[in-house]
């Protein structure tokens, strides 16, 4: 069955570092990978998707994620934090069939300190 | 474009009563839906998968018959939680998933249940 780990549950950063959150997964096949983020109360944004091709993937607001298949990984990384950034991120995984849900990691939150 | 609306954004109701959600696929035609629901600080649980014109598929351990799911129209699916009781207080997001599109999740920006 397919998995996404998080394991970082809570991360603390100063404004104007870098970050990286990790992703880990587990799946059968070419997965296809995704990253959201949740502000709270609010709805999933997307950050930004691999399905295939190029495995360094440029997405919204500065952020860029790395498909690493041999470490089933897909980390997402920002070089300069903004307080804007301060919110909940999740990484999921999926596959192209028209039924089949994505799957969430459990989510890990950003804290940013000046 | 592909964008996924719900409605209401929150709604408060008493108990035993029941409340409609809807998730409404505004510039594409969504064969299929997902309902998740999200308690505070945790991530979405998948509660059903909802398929245009047929029933919908229920996760284990999710209650099919307080969990109404009708997908009717290819641009419209609805979530009834029926006898709400303090426990469905929840976050409910829906996501679409197009024919022309079917790698690829939509997701609607919530709704905020909260039961009394």
């Amino acid at each position: 069955a397919q998995s996404v780990t998080q394991p970082d549950i809570h991360i603390t950063v100063s404004e104007g570092a870098s970050l990286e959150l990790r992703c880990n997964y587990s799946y059968g096949a070419t997965p296809y990978l995704f990253w959201y983020v949740q502000s709270p109360g609010q709805g999933l944004q997307l950050l930004l998707k691999y399905f295939s091709g190029d495995t360094l993937v440029q997405g919204i607001k500065g952020f860029e994620a790395e498909f690493k298949r041999s470490q089933s990984s897909f980390n997402l990384r920002k070089p300069s934090v903004h307080w804007s950034d301060a919110a909940e991120y999740f990484c999921a995984v999926g596959r192209n069939s028209g039924n089949t849900p994505l799957v969430f990691g459990k989510g890990t939150r950003l804290s940013v300190i000046a | 474009g592909a964008v996924v609306s719900q409605h209401p954004s929150w709604v408060i109701c008493k108990s035993g009563t029941s409340v409609k959600i809807e998730c409404r696929s505004l510039d594409f035609q969504a064969t299929t839906m997902f309902w998740y629901r999200q308690f505070p600080k945790q991530s979405l649980m998948l509660m059903a998968t909802s398929n245009e014109g047929s029933k919908a598929t229920y996760e284990q351990g999710v209650e099919k018959d307080k969990f109404l799911i009708n997908h009717a129209s290819l641009t419209l699916s609805t979530l009834t939680v029926t006898s709400a009781h303090p426990e469905d207080s929840s976050f409910y997001i829906c996501s679409a998933r197009g024919p022309g599109r079917s790698y690829e999740q939509y997701f609607g920006p919530g709704t905020r249940l909260t039961v009394t």
